[in-house]
Parts: structure tokens; sequence; C-alpha cells
């Protein structure tokens, strides 16, 4: 069974950082794309970052382009996301997603709270 | 950037009832890459129908998709209780892979 598992979400204030993490089992993570997608309270789904399999090409929306970074470790069967510089527009939960062109597996999410 | 517009914003309607929702994109979505998904309160989003018509692992039949270009449907055939929820539609032809903003099915 494919199962998605993100942590590390929590309360910073406004410039903070934080590092979510997503914990994957049940498939060959090391054979897909992931994804972190997010949604800020009340509101639509949020494309935030995206990485190849094998980290060759990663890619980030405009609005966190320059204060996240997208990484993962094959061996250890996870994806992370550093958040640098955070904004309280970045309140939201934070998904992370299995890639098949559409996204086929979600975790529960984390949420993400920036307020002083 | 392909920008989804989803309609209606809320759709009431009863049990056992049909459900019509639309997405339309601002350019041609390629190859028909646009997926629906269903989330409801508290939890992470559910893939519901890919490839425009094609229906995820274990979804009903009474959900199914159609449309090509710029227009998408997602049909709901006779509305369940459990079908009452928040809607999106994402494109996947083309970077970024964007969502539409939501059709909320709500109970009339």
């Amino acid at each position: 069974e494919v199962q998605l598992v993100e942590s590390g979400g929590g309360l910073v204030k406004p410039g903070g950082s934080l590092r979510l993490s997503c914990a994957a089992s049940g498939f060959t993570f090391s054979s897909y794309s992931m994804n972190w997608v997010r949604q800020a309270p009340g509101k639509g789904l949020e494309w935030v970052s995206s990485i190849s399999s094998s980290s060759s090409y990663i890619y980030y929306a405009d609005s966190v382009k320059g204060r996240f970074t997208i990484s993962r470790d094959n061996a250890k069967n996870s994806l992370y996301l550093q958040m640098n510089s955070l904004r309280a527009e970045d309140t939201a939960v934070y998904y992370c997603a299995r890639d098949g062109g559409y996204y086929n597996y979600w975790g529960q999410g984390t949420l993400v709270t920036v307020s002083s | 950037e392909i920008v989804l517009t989803q309609s209606p914003g809320t759709l009431s309607l009863s049990p056992g009832e049909r459900a019509t929702l639309s997405c339309r994109a601002s350019q041609s979505v390629s190859s028909s890459y646009l997926a629906w998904y269903q989330q409801k309160p508290g939890q992470a989003p559910r893939l519901l129908i890919y490839g425009a018509s094609s229906r995820a692992t274990g979804i009903p039949d009474r959900f199914s998709g159609s449309g090509s270009g710029t227009d998408f449907t997602l049909t709901i055939s006779r509305l369940e209780p459990e079908d009452f929820a928040v809607y999106y539609c994402q494109q996947y032809g083309s970077s970024p892979k964007t969502f539409g903003q939501g059709t909320k099915l709500e109970i009339k």
C-alpha cells in the first residue's frame, strides 16, 4: 500500500525557517517524481515545487522561488522542503504528492502557521 | 501558465440528482491531460479522473469526465450523500501544473 506521511509543520515567526519531510513507503520511491502542494486555510490547491526521480529537474512556483528548496534522499525514501524567509501568506497545509503526471497519491498534510 | 476556471463556485443539489461541474482552460490542454480531484473537509484530495475521462482505481462509475481542448466536464450521475465535497480540476500537460479554484458541491 502506498503511503506518504508528512511531518515537520508547526508555528514559526515571519522570517523564520522550517523543514518539512515526507516519508514514502509501498512503492519504489526512486522511480517517481514528487511534489509539494499547499492549501491555505479555506482556499484552493497551489502547486509549490517538484523534483524528478534523480533530482535532475527541480521546479518552483514563483511565489516560493528563492526561499524554498526541495530535495530528496532516495536511500531513505524521503522528500524534503526547506522553507526559509517564511511569510504570513505561506500559512497552509502542505501535502506531498506522488507524480504520475496527475497526482495519484497524497499524504495527509502538515500544517505550517507563520505568525508572530 | 494555463489558468483553469471552474464553474459554478457552489452547486446546491439533492441526493439522487445529477451534478455537472465545468472546468475551462485559458489555452488548450495538451493531450487532454486534465484530472479531477475530490476533497472532503480535513482530508487530502483524492484523484477521481485522469486523462479527462479515465476513472482512477476504485472510483464508482457514477463519476464520469469528458471534454477536450479548453472545455472539460465532471458529471456525477446520481448524487450519493458522500459525494458532497469540493472538486478541483488540474491540468498536467504543461508546467506549472495548475489547479482550478474549486467547485463546492453542497446539499440542498
